[in-house]
């Protein structure tokens, strides 16, 4: 079954103890994107990446890190967690053209 | 740097009645205008994709249009069920889907049974 498969599912940590969250899609897509969710302001972007070894900034990358050695896997990377950062994450990933994003189910994370 | 606004933010209807949500874009230069499904707590569910040469898309009972030149897109829901209740949200693709997606707050709507 093609999808993005994201862990974990939930998560509670402490402030300062580092994270990452996996993001994996089993389509061959060169496009991946990290997104997250917050009550009033939306699905904002935090990273992006166009293919191996290539990312960039989305709108709020302030905390995070990202990285892309593999086509297929694109983690989500918390050094220092802060309470702020306490959200629900999503992972997409695209081939791009008429087929748009397939978004996996979400990480829902806090941070104390 | 693109922009997307949905209305209304929230809508409750009585089972039965043909609905219609809206979508507005900033940068009429899009590639892809996608709407989602949201269930509370949930991951984002693909409903339609309109690219950019297109005017419309239909999936059942639901149908997408898309008016570059306006920046607007609709989704109209025809004889809504209590199942329809969910988050809808439409996000533009401005990048040919490299740079990823931006999105609407949505529209949080409830069917009445």
């Amino acid at each position: 079954e093609a999808q993005v498969t994201q862990n974990p599912r939930y998560l509670i940590t402490v402030t300062g103890k580092k994270l990452t969250v996996t993001c994996s899609q089993n389509m061959n897509h060169e496009y991946m994107s990290w997104y997250r969710q917050d009550p009033g302001l939306g699905l904002r972007q935090i990273y992006y990446s166009m293919n191996v070894e290539v990312t960039d900034k989305g709108d709020v990358p302030e905390g995070y890190k990202v990285s892309r050695k593999e086509k297929r896997n694109f983690p989500l990377i918390l050094e220092s967690p802060s309470p702020n950062q306490t959200s629900l994450y999503f992972c997409a990933s695209s081939t791009g053209g008429r087929y748009g994003y397939t978004f996996g189910s979400g990480t829902r994370l806090t941070v104390v | 740097k693109q922009e997307v606004t949905q209305i209304p933010a929230a809508l409750s209807v009585p089972e039965g009645e043909n609905l219609v949500l809206n979508c507005s874009f900033t940068d009429s230069a899009i590639y892809n205008l996608q709407w989602f499904r949201q269930d509370p707590g949930k991951g984002l569910t693909s409903l339609l994709l309109i690219q950019s040469s297109q005017r419309e898309q239909t999936s059942g009972r639901l149908n997408a249009s898309l008016d570059k030149s306006s920046g607007r897109s609709t989704l109209y829901i025809a004889a809504s069920q209590p199942g329809d209740s969910a988050t809808y949200l439409c996000a533009a693709d401005s990048g040919g889907g490299a740079d990823g997606l931006t999105f609407g707050k949505g529209t949080h709507l409830i069917i009445q049974p």
